[in-house]
């Protein structure tokens, strides 16, 4: 079945270290997107793009750091420069505007 | 520039009774909306979408919405709550040539009480 895969579901790290998050979609879409989700606070565009080898920053990239080297993939790292990295964090894709997006089922980042 | 108005972060219910969220947008251009439902820990599931044509479309799991451009509103309906209905629910809107980005309400959290 055609989706989008987030891993881990659940990930846990110290404080200052690096982690990345793996989206990996089978749908054949061209575009991809990270949402950063906080309690209250409605869904947070971090990185987007539209089309392999090419991203552009969202609402709240700093802190944050993407790549887009194949079709499928979107990985996000989150950087130790992001000040409050705990969170639920969706990655989605998209194949045009008249269908929406499609979302993959988060992962949960816990800092220590 | 286009957005979305979700009243009320906080919907309670009883079972049984009508639900309403409401929701109102705003784009330059004729919209194409959505409704996601979120149950926690979870990824936004597809509910349902007006792009063109008839104007009430039908979901699933027996939600409903209709677009009213005189009132630049979505509102997401089901006629009887149902406990299993409670999760956070989103509203959403696109265009064509708009960068295939949507732009989201803050969500409306719908309890259901017994």
């Amino acid at each position: 079945d055609g989706g989008i895969t987030q891993s881990p579901k659940y990930l846990f790290r110290k404080e200052g270290q690096n982690v990345t998050l793996s989206c990996e979609q089978n749908l054949n879409h061209d575009a991809m997107y990270w949402y950063r989700q906080d309690p209250g606070q409605g869904l947070r565009l971090i990185y987007y793009s539209q089309i392999v080898n090419d991203f552009q920053k969202g609402d709240i990239a700093e802190g944050y750091s993407v790549s887009r080297e194949k079709k499928e993939s979107f990985p996000l790292t989150v950087t130790s420069a992001q000040k409050n990295p705990t969170a639920f964090y969706l990655c989605a894709s998209s194949f045009q505007e008249v269908y929406g997006y499609t979302f993959g089922s988060g992962t949960r980042l816990t800092v220590v | 520039a286009q957005s979305v108005t979700q009243l009320g972060s906080h919907v309670s219910v009883s079972e049984g009774a009508l639900v309403l969220l409401r929701c109102n947008y705003s784009s330059s251009v004729p919209p194409y909306l959505f409704w996601y439902v979120q149950y926690p820990n979870q990824g936004l599931q597809l509910l349902l979408k007006y792009t063109t044509g008839a104007t009430l479309v039908k979901g699933i799991n027996g939600f409903e919405a209709e677009f009213k451009k005189s009132e630049t509103s979505f509102h997401l309906t089901k006629p009887s709550a149902h406990m299993s209905d409670a999760a956070e629910y989103f509203c959403a809107v696109s265009h064509t040539g708009g960068g295939n980005k949507l732009t989201f309400g803050t969500g409306t959290q719908l309890k259901v009480e017994l």
